[in-house]
C-alpha cells in the first residue's frame, strides 16, 4: 500500500528551539495538508497545498510557523521558536484532485509526528 | 464557513449490538461528507464518503452512513459492533468548490464491550 511518510515520529525539544517536520506524500498526489491534533482543540488545519502552491494557511500562526513544498516529494512544517503550547501530534495527509473538478479526494494520512516542547 | 458537530464524546455499545455515531454539519452549497477512524498512535484512515447519489453510503469494515439533507446529518452506523471497532471516529465536511480543506469534528470515542 502507498503511504504518507512523516519524520520524525517523536520529537522532544526545549522551548525556543527550531523544529522541522517532514512529510513525503504519496507519489502522484497533488494536494498536501498539515493538521495538528490536540486533546483540547481536536484536529486543526494548519496548511493546504495544491500542486505545491499554498491554498490555505489561515489556521497557521504566521509568526512562528512556516510550511513549504520544496518539491513534489517533500513537504515541511517548521516551528521557530517552539513553545510548550505547540506540543501536539502533527499529521500530514495527501490526496489527488483531478484537474478541472472540485475533487472529492480521499485523504491518506501519515502516522503523525508527536512533538513535545519542554 | 463550514463546521461539523459530533455531540457525543464517547459511545459505549456491547459487542453484537448495532452502533450509531452522530454527526451534523454546516456548509455553504453542497456538502462532501467523510468518516475517518483513528486507532491509537496511528493516523486517520478513510472509512466512507458521501458526494452525491444514494443517501445510504457503504464503507469499509461493514460501516455505513446515512446522509439526511433536511437534518444536515451524516450518522455512522454498523449493524453489529465488534470489539475491534473500538477507536476514535471523526466526521468531516467540505464544500464542493475544492478550494477548502476538510473540516473535522471533535471526534467520538467508540468503546465496544465484549
Amino acid at each position: 500500500d502507498a503511504r504518507v511518510t512523516q519524520t520524525p515520529r517523536h520529537k522532544v525539544t526545549e522551548m525556543g528551539q527550531e523544529v522541522t517536520m517532514r512529510c513525503q506524500p504519496i507519489l502522484g498526489h497533488n494536494t498536501v495538508f498539515w493538521y495538528r491534533q490536540t486533546m483540547m482543540q481536536g484536529l486543526e488545519l494548519l496548511a493546504y497545498f495544491r500542486n505545491r502552491a499554498p491554498l490555505d494557511d489561515s489556521g497557521m500562526p504566521k509568526d512562528r510557523f512556516s510550511a513549504e513544498m520544496p518539491d513534489a516529494t517533500l513537504a515541511t512544517l517548521k516551528i521557530q521558536p517552539s513553545e510548550p503550547r505547540d506540543s501536539a501530534v502533527y499529521f500530514c495527509a495527501s490526496g489527488l484532485v483531478v484537474s478541472g473538478s472540485s475533487g472529492a479526494n480521499v485523504l491518506t494520512f501519515g502516522a503523525g509526528s508527536r512533538l513535545t516542547v519542554l | 464557513a463550514q463546521s461539523v458537530a459530533q455531540p457525543e464524546d464517547q459511545v459505549n455499545v456491547a459487542e453484537g449490538n448495532p452502533l450509531t455515531v452522530k454527526c451534523t454539519y454546516s456548509v455553504s452549497g453542497n456538502p462532501y461528507l467523510f468518516w475517518y477512524v483513528q486507532y491509537p498512535n496511528r493516523g486517520l484512515q478513510f472509512l466512507l464518503k458521501y458526494i452525491t447519489g444514494d443517501n445510504l453510503v457503504k464503507g469499509s469494515y461493514g460501516f455505513e452512513a446515512e446522509f439526511n439533507k433536511s437534518q444536515t446529518s451524516f450518522h455512522l452506523k454498523k449493524p453489529s459492533a465488534l470489539v475491534s471497532d473500538s477507536a476514535l471516529y471523526f466526521c468531516a465536511v467540505r464544500d464542493d468548490t475544492g478550494r477548502r480543506a476538510l473540516t473535522f469534528g471533535s471526534g467520538t470515542r467508540l468503546q465496544v464491550q465484549p
